[in-house]
């Protein structure tokens, strides 16, 4: 069975910082990688994702995050927070077609408060 | 609106009640997936159905719930019986194509309180 861990569960980072938010996995075999951000009232949304190609990969509002196979990891990053980057931040993976199983596996999530 | 959309957004059962949560998802969406969110937690897998088929209900904590998807397009979670432990957001997501590997859209959730 796979299973996501997320380091942080709250991060508290001034406007302008850099952001790395760490995710781990455990599979056995091939997997596809999400992050997924929950800003305040609003449902989740797809930040990124990783299938194959290139690990460094960019998503929206300049985030960006790279997986590393030998690590079982895939961090995001951000070079300078905003304010509005306040959320929380979900790491989930699943399996490619056919490998049987379904669902995204998320971990527990990192919750993000950006400081003016 | 072209999002994934839930109803009701809030539910609030005495224990031993039943419920029901409805899934409108995107028009043309094969997959579509049931989870739930504990406080504190992420989204935990409950069941998926391929169009009207259910091909995986592993993670239903119980008999008391039940789903289906009975033309492949609009989804309903029943919770009999609620409990508790039952408290929590349930959400729906549906994707394009067959699962594994495609984006899932999730839709804002229906948050269930049990008394």
């Amino acid at each position: 069975a796979q299973s996501v861990s997320q380091h942080n569960h709250h991060v508290i980072l001034s406007e302008a910082a850099s952001l790395e938010l760490g995710c781990n996995y455990s599979y056995g075999g091939t997997v596809n990688l999400f992050w997924y951000v929950q800003y305040p009232g609003q449902h989740l949304q797809l930040l990124l994702k990783y299938f194959s190609g290139d690990p460094l990969v960019k998503g929206i509002k300049g985030f960006e995050a790279e997986f590393i196979k030998s690590k079982f990891s895939f961090n995001l990053r951000k070079p300078s927070v905003q304010w509005s980057d306040t959320a929380e931040y979900f790491c989930a993976v699943n399996p490619p077609p056919g490998a049987g199983s379904y669902q995204l596996t998320f971990g527990k999530g990192t919750k993000l408060s950006v400081i003016p | 609106g072209a999002g994934v959309s839930q109803s009701p957004r809030y539910k609030v059962a005495k224990r031993g009640q039943d419920v029901a949560l409805r899934c409108d998802p995107i028009s043309g969406h094969v997959s579509l997936f049931w989870y739930q969110q504990a406080l504190g937690q992420g989204p935990e897998f409950l069941t998926y159905f391929q169009n009207e088929a259910q091909l995986d209900k592993s993670g239903l904590p119980s008999d008391r719930f039940f789903a289906e998807r009975p033309e492949g397009s609009v989804s309903t979670l029943k919770i009999q019986r609620t409990q508790q432990e039952d408290s929590a957001v349930y959400l729906c997501a549906s994707s394009l194509g067959l699962a594994g590997g495609n984006e899932q859209f999730f839709g804002p959730g229906t948050r269930l309180t049990v008394l």
